[in-house]
């Protein structure tokens, strides 16, 4: 199976910030990478899809890159409300393994 | 609007059995591949299982393979997952979720199993 490796498994950052989650799969898994955040008590909420694509609602400061084997997703200028847990998704091939999360605080 | 309602959660002893429900609404069930993600407590998202819009090519993970089987009635716009010889692991919050070509764009709020004698 394709492992995801997502770091870091925690990030401290202040309103204003720029911040960056990286996702790493062991294999190619050409743009089949996805972004969700998640809150304590609420349902997960895509945010990016295809590595790149912002889903519709989702503010213009959440972006995502990469292709192949290596992902980011970067928030520029944090806002309160940004502060939760983040997970990559591959789902080249099943399983559609999620990486670790990152809990931004 | 879509929605998204998980039921059939509960307390459950080991090495029984629990079927949970996604009841869905506001779009059209039956062109949708749909999926079961599960958290257990203090850990992270897990993806359970896949399955087609038309109920074939399901797929699961290889913590649930053999136990679970996941399945859906289009003309009741309702997903299921049947769960058999659950394990204390098996203990967690799980979330059905709607695939729109390949990511999850429409999430319940869960349904909560634990499994515990």
């Amino acid at each position: 199976d394709i492992q995801m490796t997502q770091s870091p498994s925690s990030l401290s950052a202040s309103v204003g910030d720029r911040v960056t989650i990286t996702c790493r799969a062991s294999q190619v898994i050409s743009d089949f990478l996805n972004w969700y955040q998640h809150k304590p008590g609420k349902a997960p909420k895509l945010l990016i899809y295809g590595a790149t694509s912002l889903q519709s609602g989702v503010p213009s400061r959440f972006s995502g890159r990469g292709s192949g084997t290596d992902f980011t997703l970067t928030i520029s200028n944090v806002q309160p409300e940004d502060f939760a847990t983040y997970y990559c998704q591959k789902t080249f091939t099943t399983p559609y393994t999620f990486g670790q999360g990152t809990k931004l605080e | 609007e879509v929605q998204l309602l998980e039921s059939g959660g509960g307390l459950v002893q080991p090495g029984k059995s629990l079927r949970l429900s996604c009841a869905t609404s506001g779009f059209t069930f039956s062109h949708y591949a749909m999926a079961w993600v599960r958290q257990a407590p203090g850990r992270g998202l897990e993806w359970v299982s896949s399955i087609g819009n038309s109920g074939s090519t399901p797929f699961y993970a290889n913590s649930v393979k053999g136990r679970f089987t996941i399945s859906r009635d289009n003309s009741k716009n309702t997903l299921y997952l049947q769960m058999s010889s659950l394990r204390a692991e098996d203990t967690a919050l799980y979330y059905c979720a709607k695939d729109t070509s390949s990511w999850y764009d429409y999430w319940g709020q869960g349904t909560q199993v634990t499994v515990a004698s």
